[in-house]
């Protein structure tokens, strides 16, 4: 039972432009949400995350938003850069115990000069 | 500062066989959580070790072991390998208690099943 979806496999945006990636939740238990950015051969590394008392959160180019209501957040990347290109995951933790983790099935993104 | 390591990189097993994957977890953090994660898919909670004790597991059967040693690396033992294990095992370390704090991922382990 997939509690978190990323239902966009995929993204290719051009390098200085906005990068959105979107993530469903189904789980209202959900306290904290988590993103996640991977490259190949290497683990995943944490970008940012908001709990669920806030609707935003802010981390230099990095802006997380979360709709409790729509059980929907998105990651908003601006402006994308090369080095943004990567797979981004969603998580999602029902406690401040961020080693329990729901991912999403993750979103490749490409950033194109 | 040494960041998480896990050994080895790659193995391959046959079905039925059993296998063990190591997890030396950052300098300094008492947690370990393993995840598997499938090709495609993102990676799924298999269980977390706070201090040598499991402290919460995922959905996974019983055959998917673990341990915690008091140099809080930490190993994950898989019996009667079935072809659908066949994914990238993560593991991740964090400070606090019980993984209060940011994980840290290590690179994974790729097991191959035939």
């Amino acid at each position: 039972d997939q509690q978190v979806k990323q239902n966009s496999p995929s993204l290719s945006v051009q390098e200085g432009r906005i990068s959105i990636l979107n993530c469903d939740y189904t789980n209202s238990m959900f306290d904290y949400f988590l993103w996640y950015k991977k490259y190949p051969a290497e683990g995943p590394t944490f970008l940012i995350s908001i709990s669920s008392i806030k609707d935003k959160n802010e981390d230099g180019r990095f802006t997380v938003f979360l709709n409790k209501s729509a059980k929907h957040l998105s990651l908003h990347i601006v402006p994308s850069q090369p080095g943004d290109s990567a797979v981004y995951f969603c998580a999602a933790s029902e406690s401040r115990n961020w080693g329990k983790l729901q991912f999403g099935a993750g979103t490749q993104v490409v950033v194109t000069p | 500062e040494t960041g998480v390591t896990q050994s080895p990189t790659h193995l391959i097993k046959t079905r039925g066989q059993q296998v063990t994957l190591r997890c030396s977890s950052q300098s300094g953090h008492n947690t370990v959580s393993w995840y598997q994660q499938a090709l495609g898919q993102g990676p799924q909670f298999i269980f977390q070790y706070y201090r040598e004790e499991e402290n919460g597991r995922g959905n996974f059967p019983p055959r998917f072991s673990g341990l915690q040693f008091p140099n809080y690396s930490s190993e994950l033992n898989v019996n009667a390998l079935e072809l659908d294990d066949s994914a990238l095992y993560l593991c991740a370390s964090s400070s606090g208690t019980g993984g209060s704090n940011e994980q840290f991922f290590g690179p994974g382990t790729r097991l191959t099943v035939l």
